[in-house]
Parts: structure tokens; sequence; C-alpha cells
């Protein structure tokens, strides 16, 4: 059973901030959100992950609401590299990635 | 440089004929586990591992063994490949105590036939 949905894509422009949304309504207390992203067919590259605080690093912002279940990743200013898909998961060690969100950026 | 190293990236078999992948990671992790990857389905994990000599099935281990005895080290192993076995593999690693996520391999691209 998934435990995250997402919608299947999304496309933005460069230079502009990508929201990318994450429901996770049967998210329990103790699992983190963790957003991850593949671009083409490498291997897949951790962004963020966050409890019930919003997180920020280098990469991405990452706001989780209150009740934790959604989160939103934000790619603050969006480049033609950030082109990829995006995962976001629970990380349990039992870890799956759904079909995650095609980011496509424009020029 | 922290990695997760796969071996071969790419291979190209003929049904039934034993093969391994290794994958090995200079991280000292606890967590190792493997994946397949296939058009519309996602990543799948296929066997995972807590620590040396502990290992455990995923979701899709069938047709599968790995082992576990060195905590550098976890190969993946088709006995017998079959064409439905072909796929994109990848192998990750992670630690228990810091909440980091995983690191993933480049990829190890099989094919069966």
């Amino acid at each position: 059973d998934a435990k995250t949905t997402q919608p299947p894509s999304m496309d933005c422009a460069e230079g502009r901030a990508a929201n990318l949304p994450c429901n996770h309504s049967t998210i329990s207390g103790n699992e983190y959100v963790y957003w991850y992203r593949q671009i083409h067919s490498q291997g897949p590259q951790y962004i963020i992950h966050g409890l019930k605080n919003n997180e920020t690093n280098e990469m991405a912002s990452l706001i989780i609401t209150e009740d934790r279940k959604s989160s939103t990743l934000i790619l603050p200013h969006a480049t033609l590299r950030d082109t990829a898909v995006y995962y976001c998961t629970l990380n349990d060690y039992k870890l799956s990635f759904g079909a995650g969100t095609t980011v496509t950026v424009r020029a | 440089e922290a990695q997760v190293t796969q071996n071969p990236r790419y291979l190209i078999t003929v049904t039934g004929k034993k093969l391994t992948v290794t994958c090995s990671q200079n991280m000292n992790h606890e967590y190792m586990s493997w994946y397949r990857q296939d058009p519309g389905l996602g990543l799948r994990q296929i066997y995972y591992s807590m620590n040396v000599e502990v290992t455990d099935k995923g979701d899709v281990p069938e047709g599968y063994k790995v082992s576990r005895k060195e905590k550098r080290n976890f190969p993946l192993i088709l006995e017998s490949p079959s064409p439905n076995q072909t796929s994109l593999y990848f192998c990750a690693s992670s630690s228990f105590g810091y909440r980091v996520g995983y690191t993933f391999g480049s990829g190890t691209r099989l094919t069966v036939v």
C-alpha cells in the first residue's frame, strides 16, 4: 500500500520556485518525511528530511503541516538541472518509492 | 569520497547463468538494501540488511539471494536469472544513528536474454 501520494507531473519555469506537494495521511508519530530525486536513470539523491518542523538546506526547503498529513518540498529558484523525478517517502528502513512527481523545468 | 559502489554497471547474460552484482560502501553504514526499478513500477525493495549476518526480504525477493558477511559489502545473487529480472538495480546504504537519508549507488543495468 502506498503510504504517500504525489501528483504525477508538474512544470516549472526556470528561476521560479517549484512547490511539490505530498500527502501522507497515515503517517505515524515517529516517521520522518524524506525527499529524494532521481535524474534520468542515476541513483536517487537525498534532498532533505523532517519530522514536524520546517527544514531548509542548500538544496530545498521542506514544509510539513501541523497535523503532519502532508508536506511540500520547495525548490526556491528552479534551474534546468532540477529536472528530475522527485520522491516523497516515509523512511522506515523498508524504504519504497512510488512513482514520484516528474518535474520539468523549462527555460 | 563517501560512496556506494556497484559493479558491474551494465551486464547482459543468458537465462539460467548464475551472476552476482556487488555492492560496497565506505561509510561504515549498518543498513544496506537492494532495489530494482522498472518502468511504471517505481523503485521496489528486494532485500535489506540491518547489520552483518542480518538480512530480510523486501517487497520482491523471489529469484534473488543476498549475504552480509562484512559490514561494507552486500552482494546480490541471481542463482538462475530469468528474462523477467531484466531491470535497473540500485544498492543503497544508511546509518541508523544519523538520519541523513540513504546513499545510492549508480545502478546496474541487467539484461537477461
